[in-house]
């Protein structure tokens, strides 16, 4: 079964170090989405892509975030430097045309991170 | 501002009884309406959607009921099974290829 691949599962920094995470979404899927879920909290959308273009990035902070989708593939996020605020779980999502509407959007298993 | 509120963190159940998880919303453009399962370390799964034009939708064990006019939505699970026991995620959408709008989560324990 299709899966959506994510690296590291875990990882533990401490803050101001640079850390990236990485996701390979289901071959043909052409939509693909970072959420980050803090521990009680919803998944919240941090960046969405279509293909190698951003479509939404408005939820990002992009004084210590970033995203690419270079080749419209496999996606990298990166935070530096990273916070206490930043410890979370980084959920990568893929959608073969986005049309979440009717639960065609899935999810990997997520990178646990933890900033001491 | 919630736009998607789950009011209740956590729910336990017999094994053989009904579940009944609720959502409320208060954007009224929402006209997608979904329900994740979470277990622990894992990704959430898709386990049904409903669209406002239909007041229900079943799936087997699953049905959601849509009360558009309450801004509420409801989950019930029958009969509810000890693997059944996740966090559940109600999530909306403006229209079916907007971003998902995701609730708090409730954590629903079966014991058997």
């Amino acid at each position: 079964e299709a899966e959506v691949a994510q690296s590291p599962r875990y990882k533990i920094t401490e803050k101001s170090q640079a850390v990236a995470f990485w996701c390979d979404p289901i071959s043909g899927h052409a939509t693909l989405y970072w959420y980050r879920q803090i521990l009680g909290q919803g998944p919240e959308l941090l960046v969405q892509f279509q293909d190698e273009s951003v479509v939404d990035d408005s939820q990002l902070p992009k004084d210590r975030f970033s995203a690419e989708r270079l080749k419209g593939v496999d996606s990298t996020l990166k935070i530096q430097p990273a916070e206490l605020g930043d410890s979370a779980m980084y959920l990568c999502a893929s959608s073969l045309q986005g049309q979440v509407g009717t639960g065609e959007l899935f999810f990997g298993e997520g990178s646990r991170l933890t900033v001491l | 501002d919630q736009q998607v509120k789950q009011n209740s963190p956590s729910l336990s159940v017999q094994e053989g009884r009904i579940s009944i998880l609720n959502c409320d919303y208060t954007n009224s453009m929402f006209d997608y309406f979904l329900w994740y399962k979470k277990y622990p370390a894992e990704g959430p799964t898709f386990l049904i959607s409903i669209s406002s034009i239909k007041d229900k939708n079943e799936d087997g064990r699953f049905t959601v009921f849509l009360n558009k006019s309450a801004k509420h939505l409801s989950l019930h699970i029958v009969p509810s099974q000890p693997g059944d026991s996740a966090v559940y995620f109600c999530a909306a959408s403006e229209g079916g290829y907007s971003t998902l709008t995701f609730g708090k989560g409730t954590m629903l324990l079966v014991s058997p």
